[in-house]
């Protein structure tokens, strides 16, 4: 497994402004996810981030709304732009260790509220 | 396309109850995994088990059972004596390593609550 933190764990932001998630891995790994899980609902997959190349999206998160940068094997950020109040949710990222077993572990995620 | 169906929304059982929790999958992949995670109030998902496609055997820990079924595309989780301590959501989620490697489908979720 891995132990993976996030920060911050919440913030509330205003119309408008932006806000960049952090996620930190205890170990190094090559595929980390970002995930957003809005207010009772399901996870949905952003985008996947792998070290050394562009980040990919799913279908229907653009780049300019969240860029994501990964830098190195232990970190990554999600960057939320233009906040509107929709986007009021939790913010989760994930990481395959690898090994071949497909599982993901989960951060403790980031509680967003827009206002 | 790969989907995952968790048709209970809510259950509710007193405590030492057995209770099964249904997730149903379809997929074209011949090569998957299956997961299923718990979300407690606190919000963090906790990872419970990974099943693969060629591994039908049943698995059991502790008060935790799991039954996979290729035939009817069925993972389903039961708890055996629910405690209140078992009170949260459980998704279900798909990996199809063929087409998409390690990325997850979830579930809509199954909120369990267990009333002492």
């Amino acid at each position: 497994s891995a132990v993976i933190s996030q920060k911050p764990s919440r913030d509330i932001c205003q119309r408008g402004t932006s806000l960049t998630i952090q996620c930190q891995v205890d170990s190094q790994v090559t595929m980390m996810f970002w995930y957003r899980q809005q207010p009772g609902q399901s996870l949905t997959l952003i985008a996947t981030a792998n070290q050394g190349s562009e980040a990919t999206y799913e279908s229907g998160f653009v780049i300019d709304k969240f860029p994501i940068s990964r830098p190195n094997l232990t970190f990554s950020t999600l960057t939320v732009s233009n906040m509107s109040p929709e986007d009021s949710s939790i913010y989760l990222c994930s990481v395959d260790p690898g090994q071949g077993h497909y599982e993901q572990y989960f951060g403790p995620g980031t509680r967003l509220t827009v206002t | 396309a790969q989907k995952v169906t968790q048709a209970q929304t809510e259950i509710s059982v007193v405590e030492k109850e057995d209770v099964t929790l249904d997730c149903v999958y379809e997929t074209r992949d011949t090569t998957y995994y299956l997961f299923w995670y718990k979300q407690p109030p606190s919000g963090e998902l906790v990872f419970l088990i990974r099943r693969n496609s060629f591994d039908e055997q049943n698995e059991i820990s502790g008060r935790y059972s799991w039954n996979f079924q290729k035939s009817t595309s069925s993972f389903n989780f039961t708890i055996t004596a629910s405690q209140v301590v078992d009170s949260a959501v459980y998704f279900c989620a798909l990996s199809e390593v063929e087409t998409s490697g390690s990325r997850l489908t979830f579930g809509e979720g199954t909120q369990l609550t267990v009333n002492p």
